[in-house]
């Protein structure tokens, strides 16, 4: 049962450089997206998917590209690293875009320091 | 821009007793869920709750979604330490997206 799988778990960057976050999900979902979670913060939307070839914005995007090739992969690029994108990453999936009471689920989450 | 606000945001208490985490809006939502999240992991669901003025109980957990659908409740009774971890309501602001709390953070004591 692997349902959402995110890497790396962990990772050091210094500012400037780039690097990509992976997730995949095995559950054929529709739905895809990409929080970062600070402290007393909760978790913020930063992208998110509702199909293969279609994106959009969600509330701290700056930063950060998304793009989605396929049903199961949904990978979050930073292009130029800075210290304040130093969190803790977590992706998510649910069956479908409409009603809010689908179950999401999570990955395990990758935590990011930026130097 | 519709916003959970939810209290307290770190509580710490001893095995047994009870408590009542708070998350507040000053918008309607369509439905509301509740999350918990244990250090190292993601969240996982653990309710949603639709009608206003619904109650759903999960063994010693008690959720209330307001009359209003502006709040939600979420109520342990006999806390453990089992139940420590930092809980998160979450809400949909229109489609398919959810919007989160800032969570609380619960340690129960033995």
């Amino acid at each position: 049962n692997a349902g959402v799988t995110q890497t790396p778990k962990f990772q050091v960057l210094k500012t400037g450089q780039s690097m990509t976050l992976q997730c995949a999900q095995d559950m054929n979902h529709e739905y895809m997206s990409w929080y970062r979670q600070d402290p007393g913060m909760g978790l913020r939307l930063i992208h998110y998917s509702v199909g293969a070839g279609i994106t959009d914005q969600g509330e701290v995007p700056n930063g950060y590209n998304v793009s989605r090739s396929t049903t199961e992969d949904f990978p979050l690029r930073l292009l130029s690293a800075a210290p304040s994108q130093t969190s803790v990453y977590f992706c998510a999936s649910k069956l479908t875009w409409g009603g809010g009471t689908n179950i999401q689920y999570f990955g395990a989450g990758t935590r990011l320091s930026v130097l | 821009t519709q916003l959970l606000e939810q209290s307290p945001q770190f509580l710490s208490i001893q095995e047994g007793e009870n408590l009542t985490v708070y998350c507040n809006s000053s918008s309607v939502f369509s439905s509301l869920q509740w999350y918990r999240q244990e250090p190292g992991e993601g969240p996982v669901l653990l309710v949603t709750v639709v009608t206003g003025g619904e109650v759903k109980k999960l063994k010693r957990l008690t959720f209330q979604f307001g009359d209003a659908r502006k709040d939600s409740s979420l109520h342990i009774t006999a806390a453990q330490p089992g139940d420590t971890g930092l809980y998160l309501c979450a809400g949909p602001p229109g489609g398919g997206k959810l919007i989160f709390g800032q969570g609380t953070e619960l340690s129960v004591k033995p």
